[in-house]
């Protein structure tokens, strides 16, 4: 069974210009997450989406925004980037949403310079 | 509001030694509890959860942790550490929902880095 895959795995992005990371859960799930890793912040979250609908959203700016298509796939969009956003953002897609285990993909490295 | 603290951002054990990595929560509600491990520039592994069945949980790789209700911990443990252990771990409680229950996000402690050496 594959696993949770993001693409790209790293992306360099210019200030102020925007950015759409990918995300493909495991086949059967329908809740996918989005957290954003920083060294100085940790690991915080963005959002999550569940049979497509926004059920649950963090902290962070309008700038910060995603979707979930019918087939559970997921895209989270970043826009007027800034240096401070540069970070590993982290997908999860778990079976169901409220405490299933959360299985992680391998990440999207974005610097933006 | 809801936290997770684990205790010593950096953890350092001899190859052979026994690990133990700590975590406190704050929970209203009765959580749902997790370790993750984490190598460089890679994603979260799961190595073992709680949900509310037998106290003491066994995970991958030899990591086992124990919940404690009135400690509010959730500690995690390796009898015997070795070096392909090295790497970041993290604690994580799932949040509250207002309507009882938990939501789907994870919150995650700070982090610990265990290294081990030979």
């Amino acid at each position: 069974k594959a696993g949770v895959t993001q693409t790209p795995r790293y992306l360099i992005k210019t200030r102020g210009q925007q950015v759409t990371l990918s995300c493909s859960p495991i086949s059967g799930h329908r809740s996918v997450s989005w957290y954003q890793q920083t060294p100085g912040q940790g690991l915080q979250f963005l959002f999550e989406y569940f049979s497509e609908t926004q059920r649950n959203k963090g902290n962070f700016p309008g700038r910060f925004s995603g979707r979930q298509f019918s087939n559970s796939r997921s895209e989270m969009n970043v826009s007027t980037l800034e240096l401070g956003d540069s970070a590993l953002y982290l997908c999860a897609s778990s079976l169901r949403t409220g405490g299933a285990e959360a299985f992680f993909g391998q990440g999207t490295r974005l610097t933006v310079v | 509001a809801q936290s997770v603290t684990q205790l010593g951002s950096h953890v350092s054990v001899s190859e052979g030694a026994l690990v133990l990595l700590r975590c406190n929560y704050s929970s209203s509600v009765p959580p749902y509890l997790f370790w993750y491990v984490q190598y460089p520039n890679q994603g979260l592994q799961l190595l073992l959860k709680y949900t509310s069945a037998a106290t003491l949980v066994k995970g991958i790789n030899g990591f086992e942790a124990e919940f404690k209700k009135s400690e509010t911990s959730f500690h995690l443990t390796k009898p015997s550490a070795h070096m392909s252990d090295a790497a970041e771990y993290f604690c994580a409680v799932t949040a509250p929902s207002y309507y009882g229950g938990s939501q789907g996000n994870l919150i995650f402690g700070k982090g610990t880095k265990l290294s081990v050496k030979p």
